[in-house]
């Protein structure tokens, strides 16, 4: 399976602390992105990497990508109630697939507490 | 700037009963997908759609299950004679073209009784 697995299952926190979320996956990738999903909603993309890149940040999150060890990382810093949802990571496959179709992993369940 | 949109938003059918889903993708983006999320799960690629070409129907589970998007912009996901592990939130994403970045509507709840 070329699906991104993450890690931990799930995390739980006090608000401000940092948040890590880790994910491997199998096969060569084009891209890889991370996703958040609140209870009952739809995903909201939080931010893509592509395989030539090594690290990328939007606001408080920070992203890191290995393709040697097929891994990512994703670093929520000081984080708040509002954070609290589940975290997929996403990949493409560059061969043996649709171009630009998605795997995911069953997601980490973050719980900030206030 | 809407985003995809997706309806109805939950759906209730019986055991049996033919469902249409809708999905709106973001005006000018090409690339439309379907998925399927179990709960507890991460979602599943269903179908791919390139304009109004079905490039890849590998991940639909059985042949009950038909997606179309007939002018390259609104997609439909049908299922005939719907069953209970049907029950899954079906999820659509739409992307400027298939590398970038792609944006999920907020799903249809399939409950089948």
């Amino acid at each position: 399976s070329q699906q991104g697995e993450e890690d931990p299952q799930a995390l739980s926190i006090q608000e401000g602390e940092n948040a890590t979320m880790n994910c491997s996956y199998k096969t060569s990738i084009n891209n890889l992105q991370w996703y958040r999903q609140n209870s009952g909603r739809g995903l909201v993309h939080l931010i893509l990497i592509r395989s030539n890149e090594r690290e990328k940040h939007s606001g408080r999150l920070r992203v890191t990508l290995d393709t040697s060890k097929k891994s990512s990382s994703l670093l929520i810093t000081a984080s708040r109630a509002a954070d609290t949802a589940s975290y997929f990571c996403a990949t493409d496959a560059t061969r043996g697939s649709t171009l630009g179709r998605l795997y995911f992993g069953r997601g980490t369940q973050l719980t900030v507490w206030p | 700037g809407a985003g995809v949109s997706q309806s109805p938003r939950y759906k209730v059918a019986k055991r049996g009963q033919d469902v249409a889903l809708r999905c709106d993708p973001i005006s000018g983006h090409v690339s439309l997908f379907w998925y399927q999320q179990a709960l507890g799960q991460g979602p599943e690629f269903l179908t791919y759609f390139q304009n109004e070409a079905q490039l890849d129907k590998s991940g639909l589970p059985s042949d009950r299950f038909f997606a179309e998007r007939p002018e390259g912009s609104v997609s439909t996901l049908k299922i005939q004679r719907t069953q209970q592990e049907d029950s899954a939130v079906y999820l659509c994403a739409s992307s400027l073209d298939w590398g970038d970045e792609q944006y999920f509507g907020p799903g249809t709840r399939l409950t089948v009784t």
